[in-house]
């Protein structure tokens, strides 16, 4: 069990807007560590897509924005396409365990 | 253009040692810090540790400590991750990633190694 947590799964039709919960404690994203976020499609390594809470990479499309508050941070995906259907994982650093993801969040585009 | 490239699929019994690589190219090796992160099948990512090839310098997860082994060579770029003796739930793909040199995140990924270990 991760000490970020997220839902296993989450849907949403084309078109919509979904958002990603990542939950942690004052030892992690509540001490001021920075939330990150990666996208996963099934067989290949993860792709950054959100850095240090709210920033994109060059070329992840502005869909995809991140926003972060007290011990919690979330994953915003707006005007959902059927190619965001992927697996989302929150990363970020704690004061005792070093790095940490999330458990995942499996998105599915109905 | 940053790369990073692993060793191929590996099949062992359990018992067996292995190391396993991941060779950068693109950027200065030394410079950034090289994290090794686990998926066991269906599962999700899980930190093992970092080395930072400049000092060989290393910070190793809690739930890794004693398990694995982490090393570089400076002269061929290269980042290694070794076990003494696998066991059947060391199977896994094992990615390392570069860190970011102005946040924690990890920027650029190898494609992951596939280790099966198995009797």
């Amino acid at each position: 069990q991760s000490e970020l947590t997220q839902p296993p799964s989450l849907s949403g039709a084309p078109g919509q807007r979904v958002i990603i919960s990542c939950t942690g404690s004052t030892s992690n994203i509540g001490a001021g560590y920075d939330v990150h976020w990666y996208q996963q499609f099934p067989g290949v390594a993860p792709k950054l897509l959100i850095y240090a809470n709210t920033n994109r990479p060059s070329g992840v499309p502005d869909r995809f924005s991140g926003s972060k508050s007290g011990t919690s941070a979330s994953l915003a995906i707006s005007g959902l396409q059927a190619e965001d259907e992927a697996d989302y994982y929150c990363q970020s650093s704690d004061s005792s365990l070093g790095l940490l993801f999330g458990g995942g969040t499996k998105l599915t585009v109905l | 253009e940053v790369q990073l490239v692993q060793s191929g699929t590996e099949m062992k019994k359990p018992g067996e040692s292995l190391r396993i690589s991941c060779q950068a190219s693109g950027y200065r090796f030394s410079n950034n810090w090289i994290g090794w992160v686990r998926q066991m099948p269906g599962k999700g990512l899980e930190w093992m540790g970092l080395i930072f090839p400049g000092d060989s310098d290393t910070r190793v997860s809690p739930s890794f400590e004693g398990q694995v082994t982490m090393s570089v060579d400076k002269s061929i770029n290269t980042a290694y991750l070794q076990w003494s003796s696998l066991k059947a739930s060391d199977t896994a793909i094992y990615f390392c990633a570069r860190r970011s040199l102005s946040a924690r995140n990890f920027d650029s990924w190898g494609q992951g190694t596939l280790v099966t270990v198995s009797s």
